[in-house]
């Protein structure tokens, strides 16, 4: 069964700090992958999408992927109310299809 | 440019019905997915239709069904309804079948099975 790890949270950041969110996924094979935000009562929309080792910024956003350790991140800096939300790892995984995780719930504190 | 929508917004049906859920892709798009969101959870992928066809399908019965119409537009169908069912159903669509995660998701129809 592939699987997609996030800590559901809440992760409570104050405002204009970095937020630091995490997910592990099982599948070696997995090639993409993304991060969606989901406002409370709406569709998740896509922040980023990664797909080789290392970093990549987007103004305020940071991806970072692991291959090795099967492990991928995003960092939000300057945290505002705004990017209060559900985040979502999504991984195409060696069949193509996306697997989510649960999602970890972002609390940005004023 | 219009975006993805979704019919109707919300719904509420009994244990044994059927529902059927409508959704209109993006101009340009020819691939529709559709998806399972329960509360608290990441949305659990369904099928996917491209060009008609289903292409790719997750982990769910055969009661769950789907049509892809010459307008690229969708129906999910799904039969004998279980408590179990009761979800937000997201569809999304995109320009390319299986070749990126850039979905564009409709706003949702949200089941209510008692």
């Amino acid at each position: 069964q592939k699987e997609v790890e996030q800590n559901s949270g809440p992760l409570s950041v104050p405002e204009g700090a970095i937020a630091s969110l995490n997910c592990t996924y099982s599948d070696r094979g997995s090639q993409s992958f993304f991060w969606y935000r989901q406002y409370s009562g709406k569709s998740p929309e896509l922040i980023m999408f990664i797909y080789s080792n290392g970093d990549k910024e987007d103004g305020r956003f940071t991806a970072q992927l692991n291959k090795a350790s099967q492990y991928v991140s995003l960092l939000i800096r300057d945290s505002q109310p705004s990017d209060s939300a559900t985040y979502l790892c999504a991984v195409k995984d060696s069949n193509y299809q996306l697997i989510w995780g649960a999602g970890t719930k972002l609390i940005i504190k004023p | 440019e219009t975006g993805v929508t979704q019919s109707p917004t919300h719904l509420i049906k009994t244990r044994g019905q059927q529902v059927t859920l409508r959704c209109s892709s993006q101009s340009g798009h020819n691939t529709v997915s559709w998806y399972q969101q329960a509360l608290g959870q990441g949305p659990q992928f369904i099928f996917q239709y491209y060009r008609e066809e289903e292409n790719g399908r997750g982990n769910f019965p055969p009661r769950f069904s789907g049509l892809q119409f010459p307008n690229y537009s969708s129906e999910l169908n799904v039969n004998a309804l279980e408590l179990d069912d009761s979800a937000l159903y997201l569809c999304a669509s995109s320009s390319i079948s299986g070749d990126t995660g850039e979905l564009f998701f409709g706003e949702g129809s949200r089941l209510t099975v008692l």
